[in-house]
């Protein structure tokens, strides 16, 4: 069983339209991270965080996002209003006695 | 954190050794070199870490130099799915107050692995 679930696997939106990514750990953590990937692109951090609290986040992090943790089990990265370079892989991580431990990823497609 | 830097891209033969290089001249005492890899567009997948001493797990082995400014992953038995992109992290990791607090990865281009039959 894998680690860290992510859903959707692919997510197909309107330009300007709000969407939530999902990530689903098998147990509970308190630490957790989200980074894209830009097609053909390295991997980018965006944010990390940390019992309730942002402790980290990159300049792409801007008031368009935002991270939650609705409840004990899974965490999201919401893009309030999605522009067209905002496909991407999304990937969320959480760590395992050091190492990060990634997800299989989002596909996110703005139309 | 320390930057990598890795070789552009890597040939392997099928059953044969895959050295991968990284330089991390700048690193500093308390930072670990993780090696990640990354197949298509599949989440990066953990591979190994060390800090000065060399490590060797059920996917890897890490050579550290001993002046900890270079390091080698070694994939000892190359099979076509190992063919990937191969990223080469330095990690900030500090005591805190309960445990260790890690700094996040910085991936930056790696090392594009291609195993050939």
């Amino acid at each position: 069983e894998p680690e860290v679930t992510q859903t959707p696997s692919h997510q197909v939106t309107q330009m300007g339209q709000e969407v939530i990514l999902r990530c689903v750990p098998i147990s509970n953590h308190l630490y957790f991270y989200w980074y894209r990937q830009i097609l053909g692109q390295k991997v980018e951090f965006l944010v990390s965080f940390y019992n309730n609290e942002i402790s980290e986040k990159s300049e792409i992090f801007d008031d368009q996002f935002s991270v939650e943790r609705p409840d004990g089990s899974n965490f999201t990265l919401k893009i309030r209003s999605t522009k067209l370079e905002d496909s991407a892989m999304y990937f969320c991580a959480i760590p395992r006695r050091g190492p990060l431990i990634f997800g299989p990823g989002t596909r996110l497609t703005v139309l | 954190d320390a930057k990598t830097t890795q070789p552009t891209s890597m040939d392997c033969a099928e059953g044969r050794a895959a050295n991968l290089p990284c330089n991390h001249s700048t690193i500093s005492g308390n930072e670990y070199v993780y090696w990640y890899r990354q197949i298509h567009s599949q989440g990066p997948q953990y591979i190994i870490h060390g800090l000065k001493n060399n490590e060797t797990n059920e996917m890897a082995s890490l050579i550290i130099t001993e002046d900890r400014k270079s390091s080698t992953l070694i994939l000892p038995h190359a099979t076509l799915r190992d063919t990937a992109v191969y990223y080469c992290i330095v990690r900030v990791a500090s005591a805190i107050a309960g445990g260790t607090s890690y700094g996040k990865l910085t991936f930056g281009q790696g090392t594009i692995l291609t195993v050939h039959p």
